[in-house]
């Protein structure tokens, strides 16, 4: 069975750093993307960050592109997200997730749907 | 950046009626499009990926439709543990720039 488990949320004040963390069992790790997924309390789904199976290549929305670092250790079967400067607006549920790859038109590709999600961890900024 | 708009933003239905979820993309994802369930203090839970495709485990009362900019799920019977939230999220760009999505409330009428 896949389980994703995510920890490291807390209250951090305007500013400050937190580093998450996804341990990911009961599939081949570093074969999959994954990504990280928040939500506002009360508000919708906002993806952040994604990063490739072989963790070469990252991805980010704009919103939290050059304070957000995403990385994993594929002997670990771990994924971390990596919070610096961080903001009242980044307060959320933190999801990891495991992204499925899929091919279209003669290309396969490495970023697909989320499946399956983990239970997230609270993050809130304030002071 | 690709806009997904779902409507209507609550949906009052009463158990054993269908439902109808419609999700709106501003631009083309071709089939790129997922639906999600979330209920209250749980993760979402993937429905339907593929734009039609279920996902395993799913039941087969739950049905999408479309391409292109226009996507509908459909729930045909109700059952009470169907009331939830309801997301869609495009995976049409590469590199990936996800987008989801405000969601539909499904409420019981």
């Amino acid at each position: 069975e896949v389980q994703l488990v995510e920890s490291g949320g807390g209250l951090v004040q305007p500013g400050g750093s937190l580093r998450l963390s996804c341990a990911a069992s009961g599939f081949t790790f570093s074969s999959y993307a994954m990504s990280w997924v928040r939500q506002a309390p009360g508000k919708g789904l906002e993806w952040v960050s994604a990063i490739s199976g072989s963790g070469g290549s990252t991805y980010y929305a704009d919103s939290v592109k050059g304070r957000f670092t995403i990385s994993r250790d594929n002997s670990k079967n771990t994924l971390y997200l990596q919070m610096n400067s961080l903001r009242a607006e980044d307060t959320a549920v933190y999801y990891c997730a495991k992204v499925r790859g899929y091919c279209s038109g003669g290309s396969c590709y490495e970023g697909g749907w989320f499946d399956p999600w983990g239970q997230g961890t609270l993050v809130t900024v304030s002071s | 950046e690709i806009v997904m708009t779902q409507s209507p933003a609550t949906l009052s239905v009463s158990p054993g009626e269908r439902a109808t979820l419609s999700c709106r993309a501003s631009q083309s994802v071709s089939s790129n499009l997922a639906w999600y369930q979330q209920k209250p203090g749980q993760a979402p839970r993937l429905l339907i990926y593929g734009a039609s495709t279920r996902a395993t485990g799913i039941p087969a009362r739950f049905s999408g439709s479309g391409s292109g900019t226009e996507f509908t799920l459909t729930i045909s019977s109700l059952q009470s543990e169907d009331f939830a939230v309801y997301y869609c999220q495009q995976y049409n760009n590469w590199p990936p720039a996800y987008t989801f999505g405000q969601g539909t409330k499904l409420e019981i009428k």
